[in-house]
């Protein structure tokens, strides 16, 4: 099955602790992106990456770091998470040249 | 940049009337409009898209408009299901324009539909 997978799914963390939420595609997509969500504001872009070693900043990237070493896997790092990285993430990919994004099922943090 | 505007943020109907959800963009070089589904606990999914080239699109009980010169397009569901309750996101995007494929969303719209 196509599918965007996307780990742990709900997160609860203290201020400082660095953390990892992973992404993976089986679908051989070359682009891939991470989104949050926050009520009133919709989603907004953090990273995304054109192909491996390819990245780049979206709308909202302080505070967050990615890497591209694999083609199917986009990791989110949270070097030094706080409170205002409490959010709902989505990682998406796209097949390069085609509109469709598809989305993974999204990872809930929480930063206390 | 591209600023998407979505209205309305909450829609009630009845089952079997039809539901519009209207969006705005600002950027002219965007070319690709898809709208997404977001039920509770799930990512968000594709249900229909257009691109600048097309006025409209059907699927189904689904069409989607779009007025380049108004920088406008809209979501049109008919014969509306409870199962159609959800929240929906337009998005804008300039793909193949540039090195993002960067989607921007507008803020949402819940869409309750009462049995």
């Amino acid at each position: 099955e196509a599918q965007v997978t996307q780990n742990p799914r709900y997160l609860i963390t203290v201020t400082g602790k660095k953390l990892t939420v992973t992404c993976s595609q089986n679908m051989n997509h070359e682009y891939m992106s991470w989104y949050r969500q926050d009520p009133g504001l919709g989603l907004r872009q953090i990273y995304y990456s054109m192909n491996v070693e390819v990245t780049d900043k979206g709308d909202v990237p302080e505070g967050y770091k990615v890497s591209r070493k694999e083609k199917r896997n986009f990791p989110l790092i949270l070097e030094s998470p706080s409170p205002n990285q409490t959010s709902l993430y989505f990682c998406a990919s796209s097949l390069r040249g085609r509109g469709e994004q598809y989305f993974g099922p999204g990872t809930r943090l929480t930063v206390t | 940049g591209e600023n998407v505007e979505q209205h309305p943020s909450t829609l009630s109907v009845q089952e079997g009337d039809s539901a519009v959800i209207k969006c705005t963009y600002s950027d002219s070089a965007s070319n690709y409009f898809p709208w997404y589904k977001q039920e509770l606990g799930k990512g968000p999914q594709l249900i229909i898209d257009i691109r600048s080239n097309v006025g409209e699109k059907k699927d189904q009980r689904i069409a989607v408009t779009l007025n380049k010169t108004a920088k406008h397009f809209s979501l049109h569901i008919t014969e509306t299901q409870p199962e159609d309750s959800a929240v929906y996101f337009c998005a804008a995007s300039n793909y193949g324009g540039g090195s993002n494929y960067k989607l921007t969303f507008g803020k949402g719209t819940l869409l309750t539909v009462n049995p």
